[in-house]
């Protein structure tokens, strides 16, 4: 049953903690991302990975981090650094081409106490 | 800065019209262009795609593009209530990279 998930769905966490939200794919992508997305908008990019062992900042990559040490796995942790961490955090893959399509996960809704 | 403008809407149709959603970019250079519905809480779920210019049908749904004007849009005949989401524009700026619009919601009255 291919396809992406992200654990967990719902997270609390309290200022001044780092916390990781994992992301899984297991439809053999070899480019991932992370976005956000806050109520009433679109989805802005944090980060994102071609390949692994590389990646790459999105527009709002402040307070964020990631790794991409397997191909199937690209976890984003949320530092204290970001100010303002309440969002829903959406994971994608797709195929590295010129015109492909991205495929999302469930999300994770982060909620800072 | 590149950007991609939709209508928030609420855009209100009653079942079995036709629902028209519009989107408009800035990159002239943008190639490839998805739309998206996601319902509320949910992740986006990719609906169609488009590259290039006139109109691509799938079942109910028709993308249009006219990359002169710059402008992607996506009709849905026969409109249903399970319609009921928001529909996210998104446009290929570079390789991998993809800026979205606001989305724009729609809402189908039985």
């Amino acid at each position: 049953d291919g396809g992406i998930t992200q654990s967990p769905k719902y997270l609390f966490r309290k200022e001044g903690q780092n916390v990781t939200l994992s992301c899984e794919q297991n439809l053999n992508h070899d480019a991932m991302y992370w976005y956000r997305q806050d109520p009433g908008q679109g989805l802005r990019l944090i980060y994102y990975s071609q390949i692994v062992n590389d990646f790459q900042k999105g527009d709002i990559a402040e307070g964020y981090s990631v790794s991409r040490e397997k191909k199937e796995s690209f976890p984003l942790t949320v530092t204290s650094a970001q100010k303002n961490p309440t969002a829903f955090y959406l994971c994608a893959s797709s195929w590295v081409a010129e015109n492909a399509e991205q495929f999302f996960g469930p999300g994770t809704r982060l909620t800072v106490l | 800065q590149k950007e991609v403008e939709q209508n928030s809407g609420p855009l209100s149709v009653p079942e079995g019209a036709i629902a028209s959603l519009n989107c408009t970019y800035s990159d002239r250079g943008s190639q490839s262009f998805f739309w998206y519905r996601q319902y509320s809480g949910k992740s986006p779920e990719l609906i169609m795609f488009i590259y290039s210019n006139g109109d691509k049908e799938d079942g109910r749904f028709t993308a249009q593009l006219n990359k002169a004007s710059q402008y992607v849009s996506l009709l849905i005949r026969d409109s249903q209530p399970s319609d009921s989401a928001t529909y996210l524009c998104a446009v290929n700026i570079a390789r991998g990279k993809l800026i979205f619009g606001q989305g724009t919601e729609l809402s189908v009255k039985p």
